[in-house]
């Protein structure tokens, strides 16, 4: 248990659903990202939230949409996915600033399938 | 730019066997070093950190030491256990204080067997 929590674990989705992933951190941290897993590919930062504010969007397709609507959620709203898109989407969070310790906390991922 | 670069996997080993993982790394700057595992089911949780050329990042058995002049990290642990197998990410961060830019490898999946 690390505290941070996704929910859900495993979605499979058509290309013209609407869904959304969720992240909750119960550790106070003040930054949260969503990373994407795929097979043989580093890990891929999508996006970056300090104090609730967007600092980093990594060139992310516009079919994926973050929310941050306060220090302990963050969601990832998915539309009109391509099949390409299946894969491990991971939440983490961090205390940014001194208090740094170098440790990224990371949730155990939301497993997504597009049909 | 900064970028990291691990053996491909996979490694399989039998248990009590001597591991090296290799990584090396490019950076501008000074970065951090950091090793992650992701166990079966689990989301990547870190494993060790060097901040510094000549550190020495270790816990659970497991060792890496941060050289610049080879501009590497290699993961090491001489007695494998069963529980260790996962995959393993090599990790750089070049800013002190935020967790805004790491560069993750592509992973190396670890089997043990008994």
């Amino acid at each position: 248990e690390t505290g941070v929590t996704q929910t859900p674990r495993h979605l499979v989705m058509g290309m013209t659903n609407k869904k959304s992933l969720k992240c909750e951190q119960h550790l106070g941290h003040n930054a949260m990202y969503w990373y994407k897993q795929s097979a043989k590919k580093p890990l891929e930062l999508m996006f970056v939230y300090n104090f609730k504010e967007q600092t980093e969007n990594n060139s992310v397709p516009s079919r994926f949409s973050p929310e941050c609507p306060n220090s302990s959620h963050l969601f990832l709203h998915l539309h009109t996915l391509q099949p390409e898109d299946s894969a491990l989407y991971l939440c983490a969070s961090s205390q940014e600033g001194v208090s740094f310790t170098g440790e990224l906390f990371f949730g155990e991922g939301s497993r997504l399938t597009v049909l | 730019g900064n970028s990291v670069t691990q053996m491909e996997g996979p490694v399989t080993l039998s248990e009590e066997a001597f591991l090296t993982i290799n990584c090396t790394y490019t950076a501008t700057g000074y970065p951090s070093l950091f090793w992650y595992v992701q166990y079966p089911g689990e989301g990547l949780q870190l494993l060790l950190k060097a901040t510094k050329a000549d550190d020495k990042g270790s816990n659970k058995g497991f060792e890496a030491t941060y050289r610049k002049e080879t501009t590497s990290f290699h993961l090491e642990k001489g007695s494998v256990q069963v529980s260790d197998s996962a995959v393993y990410f090599c990790a750089l961060s070049d800013l002190p204080n935020t967790g805004n830019q790491f560069y993750f490898g592509t992973g190396t999946s670890l089997t043990v067997i008994p």
